[in-house]
């Protein structure tokens, strides 16, 4: 029943690795995210998906790829791992992005915790 | 652009004392307003929010008012629990067409029995 699930919930790998996140949200919403939050818990915007179609995409390297095969969905790829990935990434949802205006609540999953050595 | 300005922590406190954690912010317009809090080991959840001017939001005992002229949203809880213990974000959206939700950089607090 978890609302917003992803896979893995830890992970540990080396660098140069290439990982995958998955993300599944079974709210019906419309639109998706993802967030890294790091060690200080500063959390911060990395990509956006409305529709399955990418809306934001921040300043974050080419080795971070998000694939979003439905709009229940959104997996998160990162090639060529580095230390400065390790982090605690977390997938959310939100209905759209009209409710987003309007202060719809953001809901968030778990996290998974990424571990480069 | 938006931001969103929090305390910085940790803040310590002994069971059943007051607690207030400041959120200011800047945004055009008139943004929601949110608190998630975010236990150990968990993702972040929704704790309250406000959409407009004046309004109060409350849940488990906690509390915050959406200030304009102030541009605050300061977290309050009358009496806390070990069981409060956790990481607090404040957070808007819906300013300026954004459809970016900002957060503030969380004020982790600590409860002692």
């Amino acid at each position: 029943d978890t609302a917003v699930s992803q896979t893995p919930k830890y992970l540990v790998t080396q660098m140069g690795n290439d990982k995958s996140i998955k993300c599944e949200q079974n709210l019906g919403h419309d639109t998706m995210y993802w967030y890294k939050q790091d060690s200080k818990k500063f959390l911060k915007i990395m990509f956006s998906y409305n529709n399955k179609e990418l809306i934001i995409n921040e300043t974050v390297p080419n080795r971070f790829s998000p694939k979003s095969p439905d709009k229940a969905h959104l997996n998160l790829h990162i090639n060529s791992l580095e230390l400065g990935d390790s982090a605690v990434y977390f997938c959310a949802s939100s209905q759209d992005l009209t409710a987003i205006r309007s202060g719809n609540t953001i809901y968030f999953g778990e996290g998974s915790w990424l571990t480069v050595v | 652009g938006n931001s969103v300005t929090q305390m910085e922590g940790p803040v310590t406190l002994s069971e059943e004392a007051f607690l207030t954690i400041n959120c200011t912010y800047t945004a055009t317009g008139y943004p929601s307003l949110f608190w998630y809090v975010q236990y150990p080991g968990e993702g972040l959840q929704l704790l309250l929010k406000a959409t407009k001017a004046d309004d109060k939001g409350s849940n488990k005992g906690f509390e915050a008012t959406y200030r304009k002229e102030t541009t605050s949203f300061h977290l309050e809880k009358g009496s806390v629990q070990v069981s409060d213990s956790a990481v607090y974000f404040c957070a808007l959206s819906g300013s300026g067409g954004s459809y970016i939700p900002t957060f503030g950089r969380g004020t982790s607090l600590i409860v002692h029995p």
